[in-house]
Parts: C-alpha cells; sequence; structure tokens
C-alpha cells in the first residue's frame, strides 16, 4: 500500500498567488481529512469529507480556502489569493471510519508564501 | 479555555527516566482518545488508543480520567528514540458527527 500521496511536498509562491495542493487518499478509506500545522497554533483541522461529501468545513479560515473530493480517490485544498500566513505544513489524512480509528497522515505539503 | 490542551514542553529527560505527559479536554461528552507521535518535519502516526480501563504497550501506558479530564501518557525506560513530539487527539460530538481535535503537543527530548 503507498499509503496517503499528497504533491507537492514544497511550495514557495508569492503572495496573492493561487496555490493547489493535492491528496490520493489510502484505497477504501471513506474518510479524508485536510490539516493545517503551524508552530504557534499546531495541528488545526480544516476539513474533512466522508463518502467524497464535506461533513465539516469550520475550520476552513476564510473565503481564500477551498476543498473539494470529486472522487474517492483525489481531494484538493485551493487558496486563492495565498497570502503570507497561510505558510505552513498541510496535511491530508484518511480513515476508514472517523474519530474512533486511526487516521493515516500523508508526507504534507510545506508551503512558504513570500 | 481551548478544547484540548497540553504542556508544550519540552521535557528533557535522560536515558532510562520514567515520563509523563497530560492533556486536558474541556467537553466532557468527548469519547475517543488517542495518542499520536510526531517526529521532526515528519507527519504524526498513531502511538496508542486510549480506553476508558486504561492500556499499554510495552513502555507506553494510557489512561483516562474522566471525571477530571484528562488522559495520560506514560513512558517508562525512556530510548534516545522516543524523542519526538507526542500529541494527544479528543473527538468531541457535533451534531451527527465527531470533531477531531488534536492538542498542540508536548516535545520530549531523552538525553544520553
Amino acid at each position: 500500500d503507498a499509503g496517503v500521496i499528497q504533491s507537492p511536498r514544497h511550495e514557495v509562491t508569492e503572495m496573492g498567488q493561487e496555490v493547489t495542493l493535492r491528496c490520493k487518499p489510502i484505497s477504501g478509506h471513506d474518510y479524508l481529512f485536510w490539516y493545517r500545522q503551524t508552530m504557534m497554533r499546531g495541528l488545526e483541522l480544516l476539513i474533512y469529507f466522508n463518502n467524497n461529501v464535506p461533513i465539516d468545513d469550520s475550520g476552513m479560515p476564510e473565503d481564500r480556502f477551498s476543498a473539494k473530493m470529486p472522487n474517492a480517490s483525489f481531494s484538493t485544498l485551493k487558496i486563492q489569493p495565498s497570502e503570507p500566513r497561510d505558510s505552513a505544513v498541510y496535511f491530508c489524512a484518511s480513515s476508514p471510519l472517523a474519530g474512533v480509528v486511526e487516521q493515516y497522515f500523508g508526507p504534507g505539503t510545506r508551503l512558504t508564501v513570500t | 479555555r481551548k478544547e484540548v490542551e497540553q504542556d508544550p514542553g519540552p521535557f528533557n529527560v535522560p536515558e532510562g527516566a520514567t515520563v509523563a505527559f497530560n492533556c486536558t479536554y474541556s467537553n466532557s461528552a468527548s469519547q475517543s482518545f488517542f495518542w499520536y507521535r510526531q517526529d521532526c518535519r515528519k507527519e504524526p502516526k498513531l502511538l496508542m488508543s486510549v480506553y476508558s480501563s486504561g492500556n499499554e504497550d510495552g513502555r507506553f501506558t494510557a489512561q483516562l480520567n474522566r471525571a477530571s479530564q484528562y488522559i495520560s501518557l506514560l513512558i517508562r525506560d525512556s530510548k534516545l528514540s522516543d524523542s519526538a513530539t507526542y500529541l494527544c487527539v479528543v473527538n468531541i460530538p457535533r451534531g451527527g458527527y465527531q470533531k477531531v481535535t488534536f492538542g498542540t503537543g508536548t516535545k520530549l527530548q531523552v538525553i544520553p
């Protein structure tokens, strides 16, 4: 099993540019989570999907952030326009069940917005 | 008050020592609890679930205290390889679903 795959692993962009982060969950996992991690705020849940449907997006910071899951094997997190305060590590995780079993994390995308 | 709180540390302990971390949560309806480990510049990985009666996995013991609303992680005979950040996770009921909430983590450094 390849595990959760994220791309790109590193992204450096200028303020105002659009950024798209990608995630492929583990096959057969019905839940997909997007997290953001910073030194100041720790690991924050942004949004999660069940069977491709967004369940809880209360952690999405503002309208500049959007997430989609067009099918069971692919999800995107988009930031438009990006700002320096969006600099963080963004993790995607998947799980066969929400809340009661292990979440499997991808390696993360380290985003730097200058 | 934060929903999940941890002492950030760092906890600096010598090899062979026993160390314990606590994690407090604010919502008494929280139902499931976990400890994750995160190595520097890596993704979090599940260390162990926390069961109501307490559970042990080798040198690691997890406990839940519902009355005082905290979970704990005890590491015995610390190894250099235990150096990492330990994140507690609390799942908080929100209507028909659960909100996964991570603590900010406790950093452990085991010293030779």
